[in-house]
């Protein structure tokens, strides 16, 4: 079945910085790759996807980049503000599968 | 809120109680999920049900146990639970495959067994 595994574990950058966060998976079927924000207290709220087609999708200081070949995928935001620190899940499925999420990133943005 | 749910927000139950989390999804989808958050692991996917069928049942123990009496509602049942239980459980609902397609979290359950 499908793995995923997601580095690092924590993350503490400086307001106005970039955070990159990385994802592999282990089955070269999956062709959905989903990003969670969880903020305290809440569920994760889906922040942005791409799918295997596509090699890089962007929305505002959002980014996430697809390597098939190396089957890893990343969540890069820009200009991080105090709102972004929370705890960050990647997940991975395909057609008839059910979700593997990443084990989570907690991010804190210093002011 | 996400269209996704959940109650009660926060639950403490004893070892011998019975209680029942409840989950409302309107959005449209007939696929929904319950998950489990434990400190320091990965989303436990405990159940799934298409169409009010239940499709999974990762070998989750018998004293938590689920209920989809329509494709909106899903509930989960609780008794007899361990310490071992406590955590954050969400429910989830997606449309169904055959694409894979976002699924939509509600705000949990957190759950404290004493």
């Amino acid at each position: 079945g499908e793995n995923v595994e997601q580095h690092p574990s924590t993350l503490s950058v400086q307001e106005g910085d970039s955070a990159v966060i990385k994802c592999t998976y282990s089955d070269s079927a999956s062709n959905y790759f989903p990003w969670y924000k969880q903020e305290l207290g809440k569920g994760p709220q889906l922040i942005i996807d791409i799918r295997s087609n596509v090699g890089e999708k962007k929305d505002q200081r959002i980014a996430v980049t697809l390597n098939k070949t190396a089957k890893h995928f990343s969540l890069h935001i820009t200009e991080t503000q105090p709102e972004d620190s929370a705890v960050y899940f990647c997940a991975a499925n395909s057609y008839g599968q059910n979700f593997v999420f990443g084990p989570g990133t907690r991010l804190s943005v210093l002011p | 809120e996400t269209g996704v749910t959940q109650t009660p927000r926060h639950l403490v139950m004893g070892m011998t109680n019975k209680k029942s989390l409840k989950c409302e999804q309107h959005l449209g989808h007939n696929a929904m999920y319950w998950y489990k958050q434990s400190a320091k692991k990965p989303l436990e996917l405990m159940f799934v049900y298409n169409f009010k069928e239940q499709t999974e049942n990762n070998s989750v123990p018998s004293r938590s146990s689920p209920e989809c009496p329509n494709s909106s509602h899903l509930f989960l049942h609780l008794h007899t639970l361990q310490p071992e239980d406590s955590a954050l459980y969400l429910c989830a609902s997606s449309q169904d495959p055959p694409d894979p397609e976002k699924l939509f979290f509600g705000s949990g359950t957190q759950l404290s067994v004493l």
